[in-house]
């Protein structure tokens, strides 16, 4: 079995300021995870993925996030937060194997506010 | 190079009827998957289909049933609808020999509302 949990449904930044958006995950087998963005009356957009290479992972649009397997987590953040990255938020995981294998488990989502 | 496409983008149908969602899979993409996403809710896994078979299913009665074409298009067709199964129907793409690992490339979804 697999699970997501997003800590926080709602974020408020301003403009320049630091973007952190918490994921936690659980999974029997290793994991395999993602961040999402959705925009307004849009699918989802892959910003991210972890998927066994390096623990700190690179997106589009300034976005990272580290995969720390004691912890159990998957943060995702932006040094410098930008109005256009208003949106709401998604971390989903899969496994690499097993009966989830290929089927995506999403969090609640985290809808993130930038202030100017 | 065309993307995972949805159509109808909205429907809007009466308690009890049927609906059929059409999906066309990004190119060179041969798994098709369908997610339901409720109001405020995270996406939820309906079932995953390749080589014309479904072959995952999350939790969802069997009204919901759905089809793979040869060509790797895919239908999600509900059958009695409820109040409930109001959502925003997400059609989702990746190639089979890299699932998993692959990212699903998702379309833009079909707005359902049941009145």
């Amino acid at each position: 079995a697999q699970s997501v949990t997003q800590l926080g449904s709602h974020v408020s930044v301003s403009e320049g300021a630091l973007v952190l958006l918490r994921c936690n995950y659980s999974s029997s087998v290793p994991p395999y995870l993602f961040w999402y963005v959705q925009y307004p009356n849009q699918g989802l957009q892959l910003l991210l993925k972890y998927t066994s290479a390096a623990t700190l992972v690179k997106g589009i649009n300034g976005f990272e996030a580290e995969f720390k397997k004691s912890e159990t987590s998957f943060h995702l953040t932006k040094p410098s937060a930008h109005m256009s990255d208003a949106a709401e938020y998604f971390c989903a995981v899969t496994s690499s194997g097993g009966t989830s294998y290929g089927k995506l488990t999403f969090g609640q989502g985290t809808i993130l506010t930038v202030h100017p | 190079d065309a993307g995972v496409t949805q159509s109808p983008t909205h429907l809007i149908k009466t308690r009890g009827q049927q609906v059929t969602l059409r999906c066309s899979p990004k190119s060179g993409h041969d798994t098709v998957s369908w997610y339901q996403q409720a109001l405020g809710q995270g996406p939820q896994f309906i079932f995953q289909y390749y080589e014309e078979e479904e072959r995952q299913r999350g939790n969802f009665p069997d009204r919901f049933s759905g089809h793979q074409f040869p060509n790797y298009s895919s239908e999600l067709n509900v059958n009695a609808l409820l109040l409930g199964d109001s959502a925003l129907y997400l059609c989702a793409s990746s190639p089979t020999r890299t699932l998993g690992s692959s990212p699903l490339h998702f379309g833009n979804g079909t707005r359902l509302t049941v009145t």
